[in-house]
């Protein structure tokens, strides 16, 4: 058990709704990375916060965005979902200093029908 | 741009050999690497870590070696279990970014 929770485990929705991911990071961890594991593209950086705020941003969509909140957790909000946003979705929370590991969550599989 | 471990191969070993993972990387900056063991339908998890001062990194029945030369990296696995059987990935970081960039991993089946 990494200690980074997600949820919800499965979620399956339409085209063009929108949906919130959620992920607490591990006690102690400042640092909260939100990844994208699709089959073509492989595992992908989409954003990360660091104790509230946004310090990194990788391939995230504009119809995607994130937040991290006072105790730490964060929600990953996608809105207008197309069928190739179909995916596992990542959260993984480190201490937030250089070179530490991330643990990750078990991720949100994400169906877009 | 970046990448890193472009192919996905398979791997099968014997149970009780021993495996060796590799994995090459094209940014010369990289200052940090993981290897990360994914088992289907759970998260990465956490195997070993190395820093670009060291070449050679051991834990619990996994080593993990670096190349700086050749920008390569691989992770041994010793005498293998059942349980080892799952999707094996590096990833990469380098100072002042945090995110980590992933190889597309390498499916290693152990074989009872």
């Amino acid at each position: 058990d990494s200690g980074v929770t997600q949820t919800p485990k499965h979620l399956i929705t339409a085209t063009g709704q929108r949906v919130t991911l959620r992920c607490s990071p591990r006690s102690g961890d400042l640092s909260v990375y939100w990844y994208q594991q699709s089959l073509d593209q492989g595992l992908q950086f989409l954003i990360q916060y660091y104790n509230g705020e946004e310090r990194a941003k990788g391939n995230i969509l504009e119809r995607f965005s994130a937040q991290q909140f006072p105790d730490l957790h964060s929600e990953l909000n996608l809105s207008s979902l197309e069928l190739g946003d179909s995916a596992l979705y990542f959260c993984a929370s480190s201490v937030g200093q250089e070179n530490q590991p991330q643990h990750f969550g078990d991720g949100t599989r994400l169906s877009i029908l | 741009g970046e990448s890193v471990g472009l192919h996905l191969p398979t791997l099968s070993v014997q149970e009780g050999d021993n495996s060796i993972i590799n994995c090459a990387y094209s940014n010369s900056a990289s200052d940090y690497f993981i290897w990360y063991k994914q088992e289907s339908g759970k998260g990465p998890q956490f195997i070993i870590d190395i820093r670009s001062n060291m070449d050679k990194r051991q834990g619990q029945r996994v080593t993990v070696l670096l190349n700086k030369t050749v920008k390569h990296l691989s992770l041994q696995i010793a005498a293998t279990q059942p349980g080892d059987s799952a999707v094996y990935f590096c990833a990469e970081t380098h100072f002042g970014n945090e995110k980590l960039t992933f190889g597309t991993g390498t499916r290693l089946t152990i074989i009872p």
